[in-house]
């Protein structure tokens, strides 16, 4: 079975800096897909980036960018330049190529302070 | 597109009572999730359908719960009876996925329904 870890159950970062939310993954399979949702305050589960592990050059989605490191089976995502509105619950997740079934981690509560 | 559409967005009930949680996917979508999120155990699948045939619904908690999909418009999940532990926030969600696609296709998630069972 998948595992997702996140390790930081809480971060907080200034405006305008940038921040590194962690997450590591367990799986026996080649071929999947990885994930970062956004949950705000509004309780809305919104896709930040995905990556598919077959590709080697690590997503990038404006201010979001991950670090993929498949040997290491680690999928971090880095926010630059944060803003107040990405104050949020970070879900990393996980889904294997031949499944359908997302494996979501425990979370991280980023706090961003003006 | 409007999105994935949940309904109620609150539900505040007494244990025993019947609940009905409903889900409009995304027009065109193929696949449709129902997911529970609680402080103790996270996001957890409880059902899966393709093309509105449920194919898996290992993660119904119990025979209380039920979830039917009569067409590729709308879906249901039903508590009866509910109990004070279904308290949490219900997540529909869906995707262009088709049965064999696995997870090539992003799910894309409603607003939630936050559940009281009291």
């Amino acid at each position: 079975a998948q595992t997702v870890t996140q390790s930081q159950p809480e971060m907080s970062v200034q405006e305008a800096e940038t921040v590194t939310l962690s997450c590591t993954y367990d799986t026996s399979e080649n071929n999947y897909y990885l994930f970062w949702y956004k949950q705000p305050p509004s309780r809305q589960m919104i896709l930040v980036i995905r990556q598919e592990a077959y590709k080697q050059q690590n997503a990038t989605e404006n201010r979001f960018s991950v670090n993929f490191q498949k040997a290491a089976k680690s999928f971090s995502l880095k926010i630059s330049d944060s803003q107040l509105g990405d104050t949020a619950m970070y879900f990393c997740a996980f889904c294997g190529g031949s499944n359908y079934k997302l494996t979501f981690g425990k979370g991280t509560l980023l706090t961003v302070n003006p | 597109d409007a999105g994935v559409i949940q309904s109620p967005r609150h539900e505040v009930t007494e244990m025993g009572q019947e609940v009905t949680l409903r889900c409009k996917p995304i027009s065109g979508h193929n696949s449709l999730f129902w997911y529970r999120q609680t402080m103790m155990r996270g996001l957890e699948l409880l059902i899966y359908f393709n093309n509105n045939v449920p194919i898996d619904d290992s993660g119904m908690p119990e025979d209380r719960f039920s979830a039917k999909m009569p067409n590729a418009s709308f879906s249901t999940l039903k508590i009866q009876p509910s109990e004070p532990r279904d308290s949490a926030v219900y997540f529909c969600a869906s995707s262009l996925a088709l049965l064999a696609a696995g997870c090539t296709d992003t799910q894309y998630f409603g607003p939630g329904t936050r559940l009281t069972v009291l």
